[in-house]
């Protein structure tokens, strides 16, 4: 698997109902980021987690970390329709070299029914 | 604030012709630039990071390159097109290489 793997691919619930997506990663992070992206447009940053930290909430966010883990989960709580669109998370991979790297996953493609 | 644009929108072009996408930043000095492309339902790739002006980093070799003319403009092109660069072209900008990416609206390509 790649750096920044999500999961699920495809997400189907029914508005109101709770959306949570985890990503994977491979090398040590410095930190992980979660973007939206709705069909065709650019993508938008959510939130930002350091990986000194566990928990990061923003409004109906709730994000997760787990470094020993290498992973990352994104929890949308009282999903509304207007959520549809794909999630991706972003780590800066530590290169063997020193540099880092940003690397996207192939994201999480949520759709609300309304 | 700070705002990105690309342009244009979309771009349909025939394979073997040149392309020229450009991306520009306002409201911010020295970020870092960034162009990525997106496959249909796909992750995004980086192609090209810039840290400075005439500073050019290439993620993957291919038929593509890019240019920093000034501080906050960003372009990407290619003197013969193939069909395998068709795609949503994306630029992003940051103020540092682990910081949050801005992006833009993104450039719809197709190459016929």
């Amino acid at each position: 698997s790649q750096q920044g793997e999500e999961d699920p691919q495809a997400l189907s619930i029914q508005e109101g109902e709770n959306a949570t997506m985890n990503c994977s990663y491979k090398t040590s992070i410095n930190n992980l980021q979660w973007y939206r992206q709705n069909s065709g447009r650019g993508l938008v940053h959510l939130i930002l987690i350091r990986s000194n930290e566990r928990e990061k909430h923003s409004g109906r966010l709730r994000v997760t970390l787990d470094t020993s883990k290498k992973s990352s989960s994104l929890l949308i709580t009282a999903s509304r329709a207007a959520d549809t669109a794909s999630y991706f998370c972003a780590t800066d991979a530590i290169e063997p070299s020193g540099t880092y790297k940003y690397i996207f996953g192939t994201g999480t493609r949520l759709k609300v029914l309304a | 604030s700070q705002t990105i644009h690309q342009w244009p929108a979309t771009l349909v072009q025939p394979v073997g012709s040149p392309l020229s996408l450009e991306c520009t930043v306002e409201g911010t000095s020295n970020p870092n630039l960034y162009w990525y492309r997106q496959a249909a339902g796909r992750g995004l790739q980086l192609l090209f990071y810039s840290v400075g002006i005439g500073q050019i980093s290439s993620e993957v070799p291919q038929n593509l390159s890019a240019s920093r003319p000034q501080d906050r403009q960003f372009i990407l092109s290619s003197k013969k097109l193939l069909l395998s660069d068709s795609g949503f072209y994306l630029c992003a900008w940051s103020v540092g290489r682990q910081e949050t990416q801005y992006f833009g609206p993104g450039t719809r390509l197709l190459v016929l």
